[in-house]
């Protein structure tokens, strides 16, 4: 079926240190969308890209979508704490059903 | 707060019991979804529902069942537990008219012994 893969599974970082996580796609994406679940608790959404080459910022967070719509990746400048927790990418390959990327979990090392 | 209770939260069961796990919306959406979540894995659908009566499959729909009888239910039914069930269950909703996101549920954790 229809997969996103997302690189890396595990990061472990010091803490200030920036961290990227990467979802590809062998097939073109109409979107895709990014969330986050700290651990214990449930994925939360935190952004949708549509457009080819498309940039979007939240505060330290900086979300890309590849020019050929194929690739996605959140950027996470001058990490903290509060940033720990797995991070998702999702697409729903222009149907209802939303299919996540294997995650990344981000570790924070004080 | 999206308006999504799950319940049980946590459950141990033997294999080859029956369970079931209850979503509850408030909001009136018409999309919901149960996913399961395992470790190396990520999130795979097992079934969603369009509406009341109105359900399909995910990717992982073998041994799962579900059932909407009602807007605000969504019941997922495992016939048979096996200990290959053993995981953490998300239910969401995705609400009309928005961009396409998805709300969870706080999960139910269910252990097959």
């Amino acid at each position: 079926g229809q997969q996103v893969m997302q690189i890396p599974q595990y990061q472990h970082v010091q803490e200030g240190e920036d961290f990227t996580t990467y979802c590809n796609s062998s097939t073109t994406l109409s979107n895709i969308q990014w969330y986050k679940q700290r651990p214990g608790g449930h994925p939360v959404f935190l952004i949708q890209l549509v457009k080819s080459g498309e940039v979007k910022k939240q505060k330290r967070l900086t979300f890309q979508f590849g020019e050929a719509k194929k690739n996605s990746s959140l950027h996470i400048t001058a990490t903290q704490t509060t940033d720990v927790g797995t991070y998702f990418c999702a697409e729903n390959f222009g149907n209802e059903k939303l299919t996540f990327g294997t995650g990344t979990r981000l570790t924070i090392i004080p | 707060d999206a308006g999504i209770t799950q319940s049980p939260r946590h459950k141990v069961t033997e294999t080859g019991t029956p369970v079931t796990l209850r979503c509850h919306q408030t909001e009136n959406h018409r999309y919901m979804y149960w996913y399961r979540q395992d470790p190396g894995h990520g999130l795979r659908l097992i079934h969603y529902s369009y509406g009341v009566k109105d359900t399909d499959k995910g990717e992982v729909s073998d041994g799962y069942s579900v059932s909407r009888s009602k807007t605000e239910d969504f019941l997922l039914t495992l016939e048979s537990a096996t200990s290959s069930q053993t995981s953490v269950y998300f239910c969401a909703i995705r609400p009309s008219g928005n961009i396409g996101e998805l709300f969870f549920g706080e999960g139910s954790r269910l252990t097959v012994l």
